[in-house]
């Protein structure tokens, strides 16, 4: 069965700082990959997905992550943070490599920016 | 807003009770999946339904059960209540399988006393 570790529970950056959300998942065969946005108070949204094709995807809020094959990554990057992108990110990856299988989710990081 | 409803949103019982908690998912969504967010084990998925039919089984005791209706609304019952099973329940929808975005409600809460 799949696994996803995101290696940092939290994170603090100061605004207007790169940031870099760690997720790696166990498997090597054909996977799909997500990461989630969890606000204060909410329930989560996507932020990006990979399914195939280009192996950088890109969120519309600035945010992408690039699918490392050889070393089971998928990790979450933004050049430049706002105090808004304070939320927790999950990294979930489809359990089979199917697409009929359910979602195995990290356990999160969370981002604190500060000003 | 989402377009994924779920109640109550705050539901506060005591050990040994059972309780219903009930999700509309977005018009058009075929699946309904249940999670279970817990500060020591993060986010677990307990289990998923397709137009009916049970889909995908996660970490789901036995003493919590699920159903989809036919008009797709999802319904998680819980059983039995532990001091453990308190959480942040959520309920997603999504078009159909894995590859489709999942939307997710805003969740109840659980206390077990």
């Amino acid at each position: 069965a799949q696994s996803v570790t995101q290696l940092d529970s939290q994170v603090p950056v100061f605004e207007e700082a790169p940031v870099e959300l760690r997720c790696n998942y166990s498997s090597s065969v054909s996977v799909y990959l997500f990461w989630y946005v969890q606000y204060p108070n909410q329930g989560l949204q996507l932020l990006l997905k990979y399914l195939s094709g280009s192996t950088l995807v890109e969120s519309i809020n600035g945010f992408e992550a690039e699918f490392n094959k050889s070393q089971t990554s998928f990790h979450l990057r933004k050049p430049s943070v706002h105090i808004s992108d304070t939320a927790e990110y999950f990294c979930a990856v489809s359990d089979d490599g199917g697409s009929q299988g359910n979602l195995i989710f990290g356990k999160g990081t969370k981002l604190s920016v500060k000003p | 807003d989402s377009g994924v409803t779920q109640t109550p949103k705050h539901l506060i019982t005591a050990t040994g009770q059972r309780v219903t908690l009930r999700c509309s998912p977005r018009s058009g969504d075929l699946s309904v999946y249940w999670y279970q967010q817990s500060l020591d084990q993060g986010l677990q998925f307990l289990i998923q339904y397709y137009n009916g039919e049970e889909r995908a089984k996660g970490n789901i005791l036995e003493r919590f059960s699920a159903q989809q209706f036919p008009d797709l609304h999802s319904e998680l019952n819980l059983s039995s209540l532990e001091l453990g099973d308190s959480a942040l329940y959520f309920c997603a929808s999504s078009l159909a399988g894995v590859v489709d975005e999942q939307f997710f409600g805003p969740g109840t809460r659980l206390t077990v006393l």
